[in-house]
């Protein structure tokens, strides 16, 4: 059981629009900043959204991350095939002290 | 560029313990904290800990705590993970990930290292 709740999968056709949602509290996402990462299979994770909306070099800016309150969403416009993977939220957890993951989301580009 | 180097493949009895390393290259290596990550197959992403290079100053994941260790060497920019008293469920893909500005997690990551934990 995760302390983030992301939907265990979503999906969209090439060009669509597809929002993931990662749902957590006032010890976490209410109070510190959200990061995102992509997974290929067989891969190490990737960074893909920081500090809530902020892209490191080389995202493209079809990616786009928000925040409000508790929870954050990832949004991803101009679905592409290499699209397809799994995405992670996580932030720090001060009652836990330590860094939380979502469980996952699978985006399947149909 | 910077990298994150990890070691090999490793199988294990029960009760025994693991050690994985992790080089970095490309920046200073004790300015930035290392974390640890694993991944059991199929299943989502665990943080472990963290370390400060600099200092050796670390913290757990309370599942983690009296389990884990990491420590680092410093003049061979290598952060190194060590969890005792291994058990079937341990078995997972280890990964390192660098911390960077403001503690924001994982802008680069190791490529992992596969611990079996099997009799």
């Amino acid at each position: 059981q995760s302390v983030l709740t992301q939907p265990p999968s979503a999906s969209g056709t090439p060009g669509q629009r597809v929002t993931i949602s990662c749902s957590g509290s006032s010890s976490n996402i209410g109070t510190n900043t959200v990061t995102w990462y992509q997974q290929l299979p067989g891969t190490a994770p990737k960074l893909l959204i920081y500090f809530d909306n902020q892209w490191p070099s080389g995202v493209p800016d079809r990616f786009s991350g928000s925040k409000s309150g508790a929870s954050a969403s990832l949004a991803i416009s101009g679905l592409q095939s290499e699209d397809e993977a799994t995405y992670y939220c996580a932030t720090w957890d001060g009652s836990l002290n330590g860094w939380v993951f979502g469980g996952g989301t699978k985006l399947t580009v149909l | 560029q910077v990298q994150l180097v990890q070691s090999g493949a490793e199988v294990k009895k029960p009760g025994a313990s693991v050690r994985v390393s992790c080089k970095a290259s490309g920046y200073t290596f004790t300015s930035y904290d290392i974390n640890w990550v694993r991944q059991a197959t199929g299943q989502g992403l665990e943080w472990m800990g963290w370390m400060n290079p600099y200092s050796g100053t670390s913290g757990f994941a309370q599942k983690f705590q009296g389990r884990v260790t990491m420590t680092r060497n410093t003049s061979m920019n290598t952060a190194y993970m060590e969890l005792s008293s291994l058990r079937s469920e341990d078995t997972a893909v280890y990964y390192c990930a660098r911390s960077f500005r403001g503690g924001s997690m994982g802008d680069y990551w190791g490529q992992g290292a596969l611990v079996t934990v099997s009799s």
